[in-house]
């Protein structure tokens, strides 16, 4: 159980052009996902916390207008990176917390590999 | 703020040999602790989770011990395997469910 998916798992785009990632809870429900941001060598970054029906909440740094998160289910939310220029090119994972359990814990996902050319 | 921190950032053993991952915290207000493995290009698997009250989990050849007081948490890892070559994070929970992560260590065990 606790199964996280993410589509794609990697993207290649042009400069300008928005990409989509999709971050899904297979078996259960998350009222709460997380995205992150991973460059290389780095640790990872928490971008934002999305919350089911609510707008999400930004981390210090990170451009709400630039990083669109939609969370429109309990098992699916969504991060759009808008006009993406080279310095987007990172490692995107998303986390969903299991609503069940009443825990602290976060089910990653395998991760989206985007890169801007 | 929580800063986490593991060093070595990269670790290089042959075969068999017994080792200890370490990290370090600032923060000793924490909710859990937990050690992930990240292949490369991949996402987390959660190796371990030791809440804020408890003093050492362990998963087969695994074994995580957290010391609040001193901020230090360590991963051993016995009988190593080329298996368990990976980039080890740890990460803490924070008192406001946020994740701080450390950068990582990248094991490589050599045949």
């Amino acid at each position: 159980g606790a199964v996280v998916s993410q589509h794609p798992s990697w993207v290649i785009c042009k400069s300008g052009t928005s990409v989509k990632i999709e971050c899904r809870s297979l078996d259960f429900q998350a009222t709460t996902m997380f995205w992150y941001r991973q460059f290389p060598k780095q640790s990872l970054m928490l971008m934002a916390t999305s919350n089911e029906g609510s707008k999400a909440t930004y981390e210090q740094g990170v451009e709400k207008d630039k990083f669109l998160i939609n969370h429109a289910s309990l098992t699916l939310s969504t991060l759009t990176v808008t006009s993406a220029h080279p310095e987007d090119s990172s490692f995107y994972i998303c986390s969903a917390r299991d609503r069940r359990r009443g825990t602290d814990t976060q089910y990653f996902g395998p991760g989206t590999r985007l890169t801007v050319l | 703020k929580q800063e986490v921190t593991q060093i070595p950032a990269a670790l290089s053993v042959p075969e068999g040999e017994n080792l200890v991952l370490n990290c370090s915290f600032t923060d000793s207000a924490i909710y859990n602790l937990q050690w992930f493995r990240q292949d490369p290009g991949k996402g987390l698997t959660s190796l371990l989770l030791i809440q804020s009250s408890q003093r050492e989990q362990t998963s087969g050849r695994l074994n995580a011990s957290l010391d609040k007081s001193s901020g230090r948490s360590t991963l051993y890892i016995a009988a190593s395997q080329p298996g368990d070559s990976a980039t080890y994070l740890c990460a803490i929970t924070g008192a406001n469910s946020k994740l701080t992560f450390g950068k990582g260590i990248t094991l490589s065990v050599r045949p």
